[in-house]
């Protein structure tokens, strides 16, 4: 069986803070992609990245960074000097070779207060 | 702009009423799914569908109906026989990689929210 863990629920940090959203990915497939999506109040889920289980580098995006550890199937998402436009769920989500559709995780609740 | 559009941003629903979501892309990308989602459970898996007149359930597919007789339309009917159908209904649409032959990341349309009056 396939499984996306986002162990923490709720983070409140307040603006300016580092933090840092975890997900675990359980799979007995080798080949799969892992993905990072942001849902603001609107309701619309927004693509943030894709990395795939043969690359492990670190990837930096402005504020935002992720980390991939395949030992570990952990896929984790850092967001630095957050702001209050950063308040939104995120999820993290992922596809096997041998999936049909994506799977997702049951989302992280961040509120950033000024 | 190329994106998926889904209709109505709400709906409303009587007791024993069939209704249908609409989802439009034009991305031309091949699969195409539906999703359901309800406050902390996360999004799960209705119906998918890879090409055209072809698709299979995901985990909660009773109750619903799809069909897929074109590329860009993928429809999602409720059926009277879902017995708990307010919740948001997102519709999303993915390519496929030749890197990996698999498909990738998903794109989502704006939702669509049921509520049962």
């Amino acid at each position: 069986a396939q499984k996306v863990t986002q162990a923490q629920t709720e983070i409140s940090v307040v603006e300016k803070e580092d933090v840092t959203l975890d997900c675990v990915y359980e799979t007995r497939d080798t080949t799969y992609y892992l993905f990072w999506y942001k849902q603001p109040p609107s309701g619309e889920l927004v693509f943030l990245i894709r990395r795939n289980s043969f690359d492990e580098q670190n990837e930096i995006s402005g504020r935002y960074s992720w980390n991939f550890q395949k030992s570990t199937s952990s896929f984790n998402f850092t967001i630095t000097a957050s702001q209050v436009v950063d308040s939104a769920v995120y999820f993290c989500a992922a596809l096997s070779k041998a999936g049909t559709a994506l799977i997702f995780g049951k989302g992280t609740t961040l509120s950033v207060s000024s | 702009d190329g994106g998926i559009t889904q209709s109505p941003k709400y709906l409303f629903r009587k007791e024993g009423q069939n209704v249908t979501l609409s989802c439009e892309q034009n991305l031309n990308h091949d699969a195409m799914y539906w999703y359901r989602q309800d406050p902390g459970q996360g999004l799960r898996l209705i119906y998918y569908s890879q090409i055209v007149n072809d698709f299979q359930k995901g985990d909660i597919a009773e109750g619903y109906s799809v069909s897929r007789e074109k590329k860009e339309s993928f429809p999602l009917t409720v059926t009277s026989a879902q017995k708990n159908p307010t919740a948001f209904y997102l519709c999303a649409s993915s390519r496929g990689d030749r890197e990996f032959g698999m498909n990738t990341e998903a794109f989502f349309g704006q939702g669509t929210r049921l509520t049962v009056v």
